[in-house]
């Protein structure tokens, strides 16, 4: 059982918008620790999409955001593309067992 | 261009021990803490170790603490981690990452390639 929940899974048609949910507790997300988001690609090491709840690194297009709202968090992507087909990663840190966390992941299917 | 590559891993017995190293590049190594992310597969990832740029503080999660050992060596921009007592669940994908952010927004923004490590008999 990870410590930020996620949807298993996610789907949606080319084009079309979707979100991804991270919810947390009192002792990250709560607490205001920085929520940021990873995309693993099929085969691949995960990559840097969204820091500190709101930011893209750079390259990364602004069909990618992340917003916060109290204990959750999301990450909008819009204009779906095939190859945004992959696993997305909440993270955050954790004070009560001091150390990083992350959520259990949600797997991307474009329709 | 910012780049780890991860080695050392393996097949090992139940009860072993393996050494991971994890080379970096293209940034200067020793004012980064890093830590050790593992997955196993067909799961999620879980973050294992952290060691800050001047080798203290360490942090190990529960699940590998007082068996697995993380150092570095600036010198050699190398990042490793010893691993004993080995056990089935520790079979996994090893990566190592960068970390950046401020205390409460850290986040790892460069991550390698990974090695495999298979315990089993």
């Amino acid at each position: 059982q990870s410590v930020l929940t996620q949807p298993p899974s996610v789907s949606g048609a080319p084009g079309q918008r979707v979100t991804i949910s991270c919810t947390g507790s009192s002792s990250n997300i709560g607490a205001g620790f920085g929520v940021h988001w990873y995309q693993q690609l099929p085969g691949t090491a995960p990559k840097l999409l969204i820091y500190g709840n709101t930011n893209r690194p750079s390259g990364v297009p602004d069909r990618f955001s992340g917003s916060k709202s109290g204990t959750s968090v999301s990450l909008a992507i819009t204009g779906l593309q095939a190859d945004d087909e992959a696993d997305y990663y909440c993270q955050s840190y954790d004070s009560s067992v001091t150390g990083w966390v992350f959520g259990g992941g949600t797997k991307l299917t474009v329709l | 261009e910012v780049q780890m590559v991860e080695s050392g891993g393996g097949l090992v017995q139940p009860g072993g021990s393996l050494r991971l190293s994890c080379a970096a590049s293209g940034f200067i190594f020793s004012s980064n803490s890093m830590s050790w992310i593992r997955q196993a597969p067909g799961k999620g990832l879980e973050w294992i170790s952290f060691i800050s740029n001047t080798g203290s503080p360490i942090y190990y999660s529960d699940s590998v603490k007082g068996r697995f050992t993380i150092s570095r060596d600036n010198a050699k921009n190398s990042l490793f981690l010893q691993m004993n007592s080995l056990r089935a669940e520790d079979t996994a994908v090893y990566y190592c990452a960068r970390i950046v952010g401020a205390y409460g927004q850290t986040n790892f923004d460069y991550w390698g390639q990974g090695t495999l490590v298979t315990v089993s008999s």
